[in-house]
């Protein structure tokens, strides 16, 4: 059984540029949330989406973005990058929330 | 709002030996999850044990298990018997349900060597 699929691994950009993240969750696991990891803040809930609505949404400005398609699969996007974006971004899904979240490995993110 | 504490930011065992890490938290709420995570260098984060807030026996998976005490707000993990492949950063988590699915509060982590 395949688990949480993120792509890419790693990413350079620079500042101002937008990015997208990619998340393949577990095949009929329906909950799929983003979080953003960094040292200093630590993990940070971005949002969480459940059948292409989002149902959750963390402390983050409006340049983060996301969204699910019918597959399950969901991207984020982050537009007008800022050298504090840098950080590991992570995404999680669940059949059953309450059971918890896989996670995918992550996209490593670094903004120049 | 919900907060995650984890005040032992390192932490390290002998091989074989017994270790317990800490977790308190802050809520109002009675419906909850909690959870403990485990993300070594390879940084998948990994589902180690869960607990629901409303049962009052404590989680068991294996070499590992958690005491629960829900009026004081704390959530430790034992590991027993620990192993090399045990070395990582082990994260507390809550989720209040239904309202805040998919929404996992983190603690600051501890990083956990376990040593030959």
């Amino acid at each position: 059984k395949a688990g949480v699929t993120q792509t890419p691994r790693y990413l350079i950009k620079t500042r101002g540029q937008q990015v997208t993240l990619s998340c393949s969750p577990i095949s009929g696991h329906r909950s799929v949330s983003w979080y953003q990891q960094t040292p200093g803040q630590g993990l940070q809930f971005l949002f969480e989406y459940f059948s292409e609505t989002q149902r959750n949404k963390g402390n983050f400005p409006g340049r983060f973005s996301g969204r699910q398609f019918s597959n399950s699969r969901s991207e984020m996007n982050v537009s007008t990058l800022e050298l504090g974006d840098s950080a590991l971004y992570l995404c999680a899904s669940s059949l059953y929330p309450h059971y918890g979240y896989t996670f995918g490995s992550g996209t490593r993110l670094t903004v120049v | 709002a919900q907060t995650v504490t984890q005040s032992q930011p390192e932490m390290s065992v002998q091989e074989a030996e017994t270790v317990t890490l800490s977790c308190t938290y802050d809520t109002s709420e009675n419906n909850y999850y909690l959870f403990w995570y485990k993300q070594p260098p390879s940084r998948q984060m990994i589902l180690v044990i869960r607990q629901e807030a409303y049962k009052q026996q404590n989680a068991t998976e294996n070499r590992f298990s958690v005491n629960f005490q829900k009026a004081a707000k704390s959530f430790s993990l034992k590991i027993s018997d620990s192993q090399l492949g045990d070395t990582a950063m082990y994260f507390c988590a809550f989720m209040k349900l239904p309202d805040d699915t998919g929404k996992l509060i983190f603690g600051q982590g501890t990083t956990l060597q376990v040593k030959p």
